[in-house]
């Protein structure tokens, strides 16, 4: 089956600075790669996705890249906030028929004022 | 807004007991899901559902069941809890995805805290 592995575990850094959490898929067949933020007390929302045929997406602070030859994916947020502090988990979906997920093991944010 | 309710957001129960777990959606999504979160582990599939009465095994469905009587509720039962059950566990609602060639988002409840003493 897929495995999802996500580094870091956990991140901190100053308002204002970018921030990367990268993760490697194994199962070639895995075509839609999302991502989700977890805040406190909340169940996890997808933030941004992307498909196997795009090589980059971007919504406004957030983007998100894909290498389909190395099978790794990465999140980027530009000018980090305080209210960017959050788990975040990666996840992959492969072509089986059904719409699960593997998902990472997260990565906890910290931005700091 | 898509709303997933989860029955209890803290739980305890003892050892041996039986454990309900209920998950409501009011979008009339097909799919819906259970995972239970730890930490340093992610969020682990148990069990999901396609649609009325049916059901798949996730990735780690031992000691666990299902029950999905009417779309919009998923319940998940744990017939003799154990102390290595304790857990985070969310419920994720979604479209069909994958059969007709999209893949959607997946709305997932607040969580329930369960301890098993």
């Amino acid at each position: 089956g897929e495995n999802v592995e996500q580094h870091p575990s956990t991140l901190s850094v100053q308002e204002g600075d970018s921030a990367v959490i990268k993760c490697t898929y194994s199962d070639s067949a895995s075509n839609y790669f999302p991502w989700y933020k977890q805040e406190l007390g909340k169940g996890p929302q997808l933030i941004i996705d992307i498909r196997s045929n795009v090589g980059e997406k971007k919504d406004q602070r957030i983007a998100v890249t894909l290498n389909k030859t190395a099978k790794h994916f990465s999140l980027h947020i530009t000018e980090t906030q305080p209210e960017d502090s959050a788990v975040y988990f990666c996840a992959a979906s492969p072509n089986s028929g059904y719409s699960t997920l593997t998902f990472g093991k997260g990565t906890m944010l910290l931005v700091s004022p | 807004d898509v709303k997933v309710t989860q029955s209890s957001r803290y739980l305890v129960k003892r050892t041996g007991e039986k454990v309900f777990l209920e998950c409501v959606q009011d979008m009339d999504h097909e799919n819906m899901f259970w995972y239970r979160q730890d930490p340093g582990l992610g969020l682990r599939l148990i069990y999901f559902s396609y649609d009325v009465k049916m059901k798949e095994k996730g990735d780690i469905p031992e000691g666990y069941s299902v029950s999905r009587e009417k779309k919009e509720r998923f319940s998940l039962i744990l017939e003799s809890a154990s102390t290595n059950q304790t857990s985070m566990y969310l419920c994720a609602s979604s479209e069909p995805g994958a059969q007709r060639g999209l893949y959607n988002e997946q709305f997932f409840g607040p969580g329930t805290r369960l301890t098993v003493l």
